[in-house]
């Protein structure tokens, strides 16, 4: 199982949205909607930021929002905050009992 | 309050072995699939296997499988991951997490990821 495609990096100044895309295949992102986004601050653990797509954990803002086109998830994160400075990953369910992430994408908030 | 808490840190010597732990609070232990993901330092997350506390039903990646040993115990609602011979490849971070698994029509999905442990960092150096 292939690792889902990220950008490595993305940034954007206080106040802009940035948008973090994760391109798999149809056996996974295109094919299920269980695409879930984690954000990781540097030496702590992942936390889920949006899941099944679209939807947002209670305690998220709603700055954070989540799309899918295809085999393409993203992750727009409006207003940006010095606080969204982390690392932000992607999954999806693949298949077969298969979970499968993407790389990663390091979000700098300029 | 749902809490998954891992065991600490170890540094172990190549060829050894080596079992950590994950244990659950707060929730209905063997009602939730537990997942372990590995991060590499520097690098991104990746997914090693599941577990159903309930039943021991255990998955793995194709990636890891027969490296390592995915167990649980109901009984004190406590998950491990366990390696018979260490390598120093298998330095990294270890993280346990609730994983929510969604069954219909006798097809299950894996949903997503809802808790994670604080993770365990294994150092494998001689």
């Amino acid at each position: 199982q292939s690792a889902l495609t990220q950008p490595p990096s993305a940034s954007g100044s206080p106040g802009q949205s940035v948008t973090i895309s994760c391109t798999g295949t149809s056996s996974d992102v295109g094919g299920y909607n269980y695409v879930s986004w984690y954000q990781q601050h540097p030496g702590k653990a992942p936390k889920v930021m949006i899941y099944e797509v679209i939807k947002r954990p209670s305690g998220v803002p709603d700055r954070f929002s989540g799309s899918k086109s295809g085999n393409t998830a993203s992750l727009t994160v409006s207003g940006l905050q010095a606080e969204d400075e982390a690392d932000y990953y992607c999954s999806s369910y693949g298949g077969n009992n298969n979970l499968v992430f993407g790389g990663g994408t390091k979000l700098t908030v300029l | 309050e749902v809490q998954l808490v891992q065991s600490g840190a170890e540094v172990k010597k190549p060829g050894e072995s080596l079992k950590i732990s994950c244990k659950g609070s707060g929730y209905s232990f063997p009602t939730y699939w537990i997942a372990w993901v590995r991060q590499m330092p520097g690098k991104g997350l990746e997914w090693m296997g599941l577990i159903s506390p309930g039943d021991s039903d255990t998955r793995y990646s194709p990636s890891v499988q027969g490296q390592v040993t995915i167990s649980a115990d109901k009984s004190i609602n406590t998950a491990y991951l366990q390696w018979g011979s260490l390598k120093a490849s298998d330095t990294a971070m270890y993280y346990c997490a609730r994983l929510l698994r969604y069954c219909s029509g006798g097809t299950c999905y894996l949903k997503q990821i809802d808790y994670w442990g604080q993770g365990t960092l294994v150092t494998v150096s001689s």
